[in-house]
């Protein structure tokens, strides 16, 4: 089975300028979650969907992110305007449902680098 | 909200020694506490999970240990061989109406010496 796959997987960008990060999860999952990785620490959250929904964004910094998945399927991450301390490597995760015991199969991820 | 605190950072060790890891987490409703490897350029990749009504998991060269009285659990490995080399983060989720919205600890660096 195809896992969950993300585009593109490098990106260098100065501040002030826009970014979308692109994520196709695996077939069938119905819940996606996007999460930012600074260097050296754990994984963050910043949005999960459910479908189509949003299940939580609370960790989103919504004057600057933006994220989107409107059939149910692939999803785009955006920032816009990119601050420095943007630079992470974003990561795309997808799971069959929203049980806490669900498994959440991480994408490659996109490392992003802010100028 | 949910705190998971991991250590040690780094954690260095000769080939067929053991590591351990250790993390606590700060909400009395977790439920489920999954262990990930993150390899160098890769997403993180589930090796090993264990539920709140269970107290000990093993799969092969790796075990994990869950006390929910004293709110931690612990990730062993065994008989390590270098490609164990890696970062680990251990995870909590609430369940309930949080789903399985993860916490992650801040990393351990494995290093396996040959």
């Amino acid at each position: 089975e195809a896992g969950v796959a993300q585009s593109p997987r490098y990106k260098i960008i100065e501040k002030r300028q826009s970014v979308a990060f692109w994520c196709n999860p695996i077939s069938g999952h119905a819940t996606l979650y996007w999460y930012q990785q600074i260097l050296g620490q754990g994984p963050k959250l910043l949005i999960q969907f459910q479908n189509n929904g949003v299940v939580d964004d609370s960790q989103l910094p919504k004057d600057r992110f933006s994220a989107e998945r409107l059939k149910g399927v692939d999803s785009t991450l955006k920032i816009q305007p990119a601050k420095l301390e943007d630079s992470a490597v974003y990561l795309c995760a997808s799971s069959s449902g929203q049980l806490s015991t669900d498994t959440q199969y991480f994408g490659p991820g996109t490392r992003l680098t802010v100028l | 909200g949910e705190n998971v605190e991991q250590h040690p950072s780094t954690l260095s060790v000769q080939e067929g020694d053991s590591a351990v890891i250790k993390c606590t987490y700060s909400d009395s409703a977790s439920n489920y506490f999954p262990w990930y490897k993150q390899e160098l350029g890769k997403g993180p990749q589930l090796i090993i999970d264990i539920r709140s009504n269970v107290g000990e998991k093993k799969d092969q060269r790796i075990a994990v240990t869950l006390n929910k009285t004293a709110k931690h659990f612990s990730l062993h490995i065994t008989e390590t061989q270098p490609e164990d080399s890696a970062v680990y983060f251990c995870a909590a989720s609430p369940g309930g109406a949080a789903g399985n919205k993860l916490t992650f600890g801040g990393g351990t660096r494995v290093l396996v010496k040959p």
